[in-house]
């Protein structure tokens, strides 16, 4: 079934711990998302790509790493995990950059301890 | 920074009603609107676009952009306990730096009472 994988389901994970969520699409997206979110805050965008071999830092890209070797990955990269990044992060893709729709991966829950 | 507003709700309608659903966005450049739709617990799920002023219909649903008062909304009719989830308000607008994103609303819980 076509659409976004993302893994783990769920974490837990010590402060000061590094940690990486998998994003893999194969609908052949050329634009990819990463987006936190927070009860009361919404959803709130971390990173971008616009096309593999670009990144670009969304609202709140503070404590965050991404790369994108290849269309179908994204990973995020929290390089030293703080309390303050206990969040649900999804995942998203669009077939291109721009005001095409987005959609969405089942998420990631973690929390850091 | 570019604000997109919902009433955050419980907004709770009979089963059978029609829910009305209202969003209003900052940046009077947007361009694209979006509607999703959020179990809990669960991921967003894209249930509506719309890119022109006007109504948009697709099956029970509609949605209406009013680009000169900044609001975009979505009917629900025959509204069903199904239906009952957060529904979040996206914006396509300019964020600064040649840049781009979608700003999301907080959204809108809704409730069909059976």
């Amino acid at each position: 079934i076509a659409g976004i994988t993302q893994a783990p389901t769920s974490q837990i994970l010590a402060a000061g711990r590094r940690m990486t969520l998998r994003c893999t699409q194969d609908m052949r997206h050329n634009a990819m998302y990463w987006y936190r979110q927070d009860l009361g805050l919404g959803l709130r965008l971390i990173h971008y790509s616009n096309t593999a071999g670009t990144t670009g830092k969304g609202e709140v890209p503070d404590g965050y790493s991404v790369s994108r070797a290849n269309t179908d990955d994204f990973p995020l990269t929290l390089a030293s995990a703080v309390p303050s990044q206990t969040s649900v992060y999804f995942c998203a893709s669009s077939a291109s950059p721009g005001n095409q729709p987005q959609h969405f991966g089942d998420g990631t829950r973690l929390s850091i301890l | 920074q570019k604000e997109v507003e919902q009433n955050s709700g419980p907004l709770s309608v009979p089963e059978g009603a029609i829910a009305s659903l209202n969003c209003t966005y900052s940046d009077r450049g947007s361009q694209s609107f979006f509607w999703y739709r959020q179990y809990s617990g669960k991921s967003p799920e894209l249930i509506m676009f719309i890119y022109s002023n006007g109504d948009k219909e697709d099956g029970r649903f509609t949605a209406q952009l009013n680009k000169a008062s900044q609001y975009v909304s979505l009917l629900i009719r025959d509204s069903q306990p199904s239906d009952s989830a957060t529904y979040l308000c996206a914006v396509w607008s300019y964020s600064g730096a040649g840049s781009y994103q979608l700003t999301f609303g907080k959204g809108t819980k809704l409730s069909v009472i059976p």
